[in-house]
């Protein structure tokens, strides 16, 4: 069965500071990639995704991300983070299945003025 | 565009009575909902899948009888949480997809509060 993981449950930077949050996946081929944000009591935005082509996928927001086969990772970046962005941001996988998702457990960032 | 919308965006029940929860797809057809539910710092744990015209497939643990999913048209689908119990509180939140694609827009939730 696919999984996600998202080693870090909380990250404190401050604002100006670049930003990277890690994730990989478990999955027998490539899936398709996705990054969400949820502010609290919110649903969820896309961020960004990939289904294929050039690794390195920008998003909305100023995020990017990079997509690396052989590391099985997806890690979400962005050079220069602003207070508005403290969030949990979400990491999910897409295996084919009935378009259903695989979450990871979810990083949530704090900034720091 | 594909804006999905939830409503009540938060409700306040009894033990014991019914709650019903709308998602609506504005602006696409969605072939597929799904309803999530949320514990708080936690990730989403998916409920249900539903088709638009069939009956939902629930993942497992999920209690059928206690978690009614209809879709009866590619623009609605409802959750009704039935005889609620504190222990059902929680955050709702649903997601639509269109024509098998890949991709899941997500509602902004349902806080639900059973006392």
């Amino acid at each position: 069965a696919q999984s996600v993981t998202q080693p870090d449950i909380h990250i404190t930077v401050s604002e100006g500071a670049s930003l990277e949050l890690r994730c990989n996946y478990s999955y027998g081929a490539t899936p398709y990639l996705f990054w969400y944000v949820q502010s609290p009591g919110q649903g969820l935005q896309l961020l960004l995704k990939y289904f294929s082509g050039d690794t390195l996928v920008q998003g909305i927001k100023g995020f990017e991300a990079e997509f690396k086969r052989s590391q099985s990772s997806f890690n979400l970046r962005k050079p220069s983070v602003h207070w508005s962005d403290a969030a949990e941001y979400f990491c999910a996988i897409n295996t084919g299945t009935a378009s259903k998702l695989t979450f990871g457990t979810g990083t949530r960032l704090q900034v720091t003025l | 565009g594909a804006v999905v919308s939830q409503h009540p965006s938060r409700v306040i029940c009894k033990s014991g009575t019914s709650v019903k929860i709308e998602c609506r797809s504005l602006d696409f057809q969605a072939t597929t909902m799904f309803w999530y539910r949320q514990f708080p710092k936690q990730s989403l744990m998916l409920m249900a899948t539903s088709n638009e015209g069939s009956k939902a497939t629930y993942e497992q643990g999920v209690e059928k009888d206690k978690f009614l999913i209809n879709h009866a048209s590619l623009t609605l689908s409802t959750l009704t949480v039935t005889s609620a119990h504190p222990e059902d509180s929680s955050f709702y939140i649903c997601s639509a997809s269109s024509g098998g694609a890949r991709e899941q827009f997500f509602g902004p939730g349902t806080r639900l509060t059973v006392l």
